[in-house]
């Protein structure tokens, strides 16, 4: 089966430093899609990004950046420069193949906490 | 424009009741999804619908019933109401029942007393 671990549960760091979320999964399938979401305190779940499995290219959109790296089968998200309004839970999840369909795979969300 | 739309958005109600929670997504989307998520935030998927089909079924009570009137809807019942049940459920949908991005609506909290 499908996993997806978070190590991290909780992070608070203050604002402006730069800070890493890890994302670590297990899949047997060749051909899968890695996501993160963000959910504020106001509990919607936003989606951040989506990435192939074949595409190992990093990502970066504005302060947030994505090191995907099959070798270790991670898909790290990074905030740089964070600001009060980046706390949130996030989430990774793994798509997985499931009776043709697919659901998502989620890890257990880490909290990031930003102080001024 | 609201893209996923869920109703209510908060819910609270006795054991033992049912309850109904509505979905509907204008994106155009085929599929769609419920997930719930429990009070230690983990979130699982519960159903799947492609085209008014039911598509995944993961191992819910049978108290729990989704249903599809058109692709565009997807809502959820839920008979005899049991404090377990407390959560916060989302509705998602995609494009279609391949690898796509879901998106998911705004979650609808319920409490069950």
């Amino acid at each position: 089966a499908q996993k997806v671990t978070q190590a991290q549960t909780e992070i608070s760091v203050v604002e402006k430093e730069d800070v890493t979320l890890d994302c670590v999964y297990e899949t047997r399938d060749t051909t899968y899609y890695l996501f993160w979401y963000k959910q504020p305190p106001s509990g919607e779940l936003v989606f951040l990004i989506r990435r192939n499995s074949f595409d190992e290219q990093n990502e970066i959109s504005g302060r947030y950046s994505w090191n995907f790296q099959k070798s270790t089968s991670s898909f790290n998200f990074t905030i740089t420069a964070s600001q009060v309004v980046d706390s949130a839970v996030y989430f990774c999840a793994l798509s997985e193949a499931a009776q043709g369909a697919q659901k998502l795979v989620f890890g257990q969300g880490t909290r990031l906490t930003i102080n001024p | 424009d609201t893209a996923v739309s869920q109703t209510p958005k908060y819910l609270v109600t006795q054991m033992g009741n049912d309850k109904s929670i509505k979905c509907e997504q204008n994106l155009g989307h085929d599929t769609m999804y419920w997930y719930k998520q429990d009070s230690k935030k983990f979130l699982k998927i519960m159903f799947s619908y492609n085209n008014k089909e039911l598509i995944i079924n993961e191992t819910v009570p049978n108290r729990f019933s989704p249903k599809s009137p058109d692709k565009a809807h997807l809502n959820l019942h839920i008979n005899s109401l049991e404090l377990g049940d407390s959560a916060v459920y989302f509705c998602a949908s995609s494009q279609d029942g391949s690898l796509n991005t879901q998106y998911f609506g705004p979650g609808t909290r319920l409490t069950v007393l």
